[in-house]
C-alpha cells in the first residue's frame, strides 16, 4: 500500500523559518509534491521533487531524500497569509497519493 | 487560462438520494481525476481517466458511486443512494499527462456534498 506521515499541526511566528516533515511509504516511487491548500479552496500545487536535494522556489523549499523516504517542505519568512493546510503527496505505480495533512498556524 | 471548473459548489441531501457532479477540466488536459476529501484529511483518490479510458478506479466505491468521461473532456461522478458517511468535498483534477513525472495537478475548488 503507500502511505504518507506528516505532523498534524504546526505553529510558527510571523517572520520565522518552519520546516514540515513527511514520511513515505510508497511502492514504485517516482517523486514527492507539496500542495497548499487554504480553509474552503482548492488544493494548489507548490513543488515537486523527483530527485534527491533541495529545490527552491522564492520562500519555499522542498527537500526530498530517497534512501531515507523522507522529505520536508522549508517556508521562510512567514506571512500570515501562510496559515493553511499543506499536504505531501507521492506518485509511483498509482495516481497522487496525499498524506493527511499538516495545518500551520502564523501567529503575530 | 480558464481552470478547472465544477459544479455545483455546494449540495445538501437526505441520505439515500442521489446527486451528480460536473467537471471541466482544463483544455488540453488528457487527465482527469476526482478526489474525496473528508474534513481534516488529505484527498482520496476515487477514480483516475486518461482521455475517456479509467485507468484506476481501485478505490471507487462502485454499489454508488460512478463515474464518466464520455468524450474525453469533461467528467461527471454520481453517488446513488448517497449515505451519511458521503459528506466531503468531491475535487476533480486534471494533469496534461499522468502527472507522474511532474507531480502537478490542477484542482477545481470543489463540490460539497452534505448528506443529512
Amino acid at each position: 500500500g503507500q502511505s504518507l506521515e506528516q505532523p498534524s499541526e504546526v505553529t510558527a511566528v510571523e517572520g520565522a523559518i518552519v520546516q514540515i516533515n513527511c514520511t513515505y511509504q510508497t511502492s514504485g516511487f517516482y517523486g514527492l509534491s507539496w500542495y497548499q491548500q487554504h480553509d474552503g479552496g482548492a488544493p494548489t500545487f507548490l513543488s515537486y521533487n523527483a530527485l534527491d536535494g533541495l529545490e527552491e522556489t522564492g520562500r519555499f523549499s522542498s527537500f526530498l531524500s530517497r534512501s531515507d523516504s523522507y522529505g520536508y517542505l522549508l517556508l521562510q519568512e512567514l506571512q500570515m497569509k501562510d496559515s493553511a493546510s499543506y499536504f505531501c503527496a507521492a506518485s509511483g505505480n498509482t495516481p497522487l497519493v496525499f498524506g493527511k495533512g499538516t495545518r500551520l498556524s502564523v501567529i503575530a | 487560462e480558464a481552470g478547472v471548473a465544477q459544479s455545483p459548489r455546494y449540495k445538501i441531501i437526505e441520505k439515500r438520494q442521489s446527486v451528480a457532479f460536473w467537471c471541466n477540466p482544463i483544455s488540453g488536459h488528457a487527465t482527469l481525476y476526482w478526489y474525496q476529501q473528508i474534513l481534516g484529511q488529505g484527498p482520496k483518490l476515487l477514480i483516475q481517466f486518461q482521455n475517456n479510458g479509467v485507468v484506476d478506479d481501485s478505490q471507487l466505491p462502485k454499489d454508488r458511486f460512478s463515474a464518466e468521461r464520455l468524450k474525453g473532456v469533461d467528467s461527471t461522478l454520481k453517488i446513488q443512494p448517497a449515505k451519511l458517511e458521503d459528506s466531503a468535498v468531491y475535487l476533480c483534477a486534471s494533469s496534461l499527462w499522468s502527472g507522474v513525472t511532474t507531480g502537478e495537478l490542477f484542482f477545481g475548488e470543489g463540490s460539497r456534498l452534505t448528506v443529512l
